[in-house]
């Protein structure tokens, strides 16, 4: 069964970075484009972007450019999302989804990596 | 960017009764690349509805989408009690992605 297992929660302090890891089982993960999602403290989803563990390749929403690093290694089945630079407002929930394919939408999810940024 | 508004942000209705809850686009979504999420407390998003009306794996059939264009309408045809919960409507059509701000569906 299709597995996406994230990193434990972190606490930074402003201007810091945090690299968050989301470990995927039970599929071919070279085959789907794997998306980071956060969502703040009592509000909505927001995303981030996606990367295709295929090639490496990346497209970030305009919002996090010059802070977010997407990643993987195909190795050990990982993808990660760093987020650099750190303010009070990146405390959120983060998620990484696995893009279904041609037919779109997130099908599986991970369980959600608590970040907070606190002096 | 695709701006996604949903509505109403709060809708009261009792199990058995019928949901209608709606997403607004301001461009045109490509392809009919919409998807609708549901999201209880401390919980993950589950996916509903992708392609607009195209059911995920697993969800019941009580749950359907539908339009196109710039409207689109998740309708949940009688509700049990643990659909009461928070949804949130997704465009990927263009990049960037965006989600709508949410509809709770509550327990009158």
């Amino acid at each position: 069964q299709v597995q996406l297992v994230q990193s434990g929660a972190e606490v930074k302090k402003p201007g810091a970075s945090v690299k968050v890891s989301c470990k995927a089982s039970g599929y071919t993960f070279t085959g789907y484009y794997m998306h980071w999602v956060r969502q703040a403290p009592g509000q909505g989803l927001e995303w981030m972007g996606r990367i295709n563990p295929n090639s490496g390749g990346t497209n970030y929403a305009q919002k996090f450019q010059g802070r977010v690093t997407m990643t993987r290694d195909t190795s050990i089945s990982t993808a990660y999302m760093e987020l650099s630079r750190l303010r009070s407002d990146d405390t959120a929930v983060y998620y990484c989804a696995r893009d279904q394919g041609p037919y779109g939408g997130n099908d599986y999810w991970g369980q959600g990596t608590l970040v907070t940024v606190s002096s | 960017e695709i701006v996604l508004t949903q509505s109403p942000g709060t809708l009261s209705l009792s199990p058995g009764e019928r949901a209608t809850l709606s997403c607004r686009a301001s461009q045109s979504v490509s392809s009919s690349y919409l998807a609708w999420y549901q999201q209880k407390p401390g919980q993950a998003p589950r996916l509903l509805i992708y392609g607009a009306s195209s059911r995920a794996t697993g969800i019941p059939d009580r749950f359907s989408g539908s339009g196109s264009g710039t409207d689109f309408t998740l309708t949940i045809s009688r509700l049990e009690p643990e659909d009461f919960a928070v949804y949130y409507c997704q465009q990927y059509g263009s990049s960037p992605w965006t989600f709508g701000q949410g509809t709770k569906l509550e327990i009158k």
